[in-house]
């Protein structure tokens, strides 16, 4: 089993669309929870980081967690154009710096005008 | 806004050549990272590197890698002899505390 699995896509949506991306994880041990963005060809930038369950809302941007179902979800509002990307799904066991974080592989997204 | 910076950006190499990629993280960063990333596959942890020691490392990470900060900036992965399938993006990365890490822009490596 995989230990952290994500639907690659592509997703293709209209501008405006609410999209939904998520993330199933099979390691318990897991409490971070971050997403990055990566433009093709480019370095992985941080959108959201979130400590154990719940929700963590930023601008356009929702991240959730359920940790009961071992599930994090990121759901992007008014989708523009330059939101097309792909989104990486990452988490930890521990706050520590130096832990490898655990990527998922990645859903593409594309939001058309 | 501050960034971490990676040279080269792309290299062509022979298989068994060694190779250097370099990066320097964010000035105020203690904490440094590689990853990879084969094309169309997850991104992989490589190691992590704090006051001058390795502070994690993966099963990829084997002795052909080494990594070093040579000076008060540049942070480096060397790959003694390479292979084909070490053919990837490399990614530096840094981080002050916590587990929040920022990533370079990456060096494509190609190994023929």
């Amino acid at each position: 089993q995989k230990e952290v699995e994500q639907d690659p896509g592509p997703l293709s949506v209209p501008e405006g669309a609410i999209v939904s991306l998520n993330c199933t994880y099979s390691n318990s041990a897991f409490q971070y929870f971050m997403w990055y963005r990566q433009y093709s060809r480019k370095g992985p930038e941080l959108l959201m980081y979130t400590y154990s369950s719940g929700n963590k809302e930023d601008g356009r941007f929702t991240a959730q967690v359920d940790k009961s179902s071992k599930y994090i979800s990121l759901f992007i509002r008014d989708s523009q154009p330059s939101d097309s990307a792909t989104y990486l799904c990452a988490m930890s066991a521990m706050n520590q710096a130096g832990t490898a974080l655990i990527f998922g592989k990645g859903t593409t997204l594309s939001v058309s005008s | 806004e501050p960034e971490v910076t990676q040279t080269p950006s792309h290299q062509v190499t022979q298989m068994g050549q060694e190779v250097i990629l370099r990066c320097v993280p964010i000035s105020n960063h203690l904490y440094f990272y590689w990853y990879r990333q084969i094309l169309g596959q997850k991104v992989e942890f490589l190691v992590s590197f704090y006051n001058n020691e390795i502070s994690e490392k993966s099963e990829i990470f084997d002795d052909q890698f080494s990594v070093e900060r040579p000076d008060g900036s540049n942070f480096t992965l060397k790959i003694r002899s390479t292979k084909l399938e070490d053919s990837a993006m490399y990614f530096c990365a840094s981080s002050n505390s916590g587990n929040t890490i920022y990533f370079g822009e990456g060096s494509w490596l190609t190994v023929v």
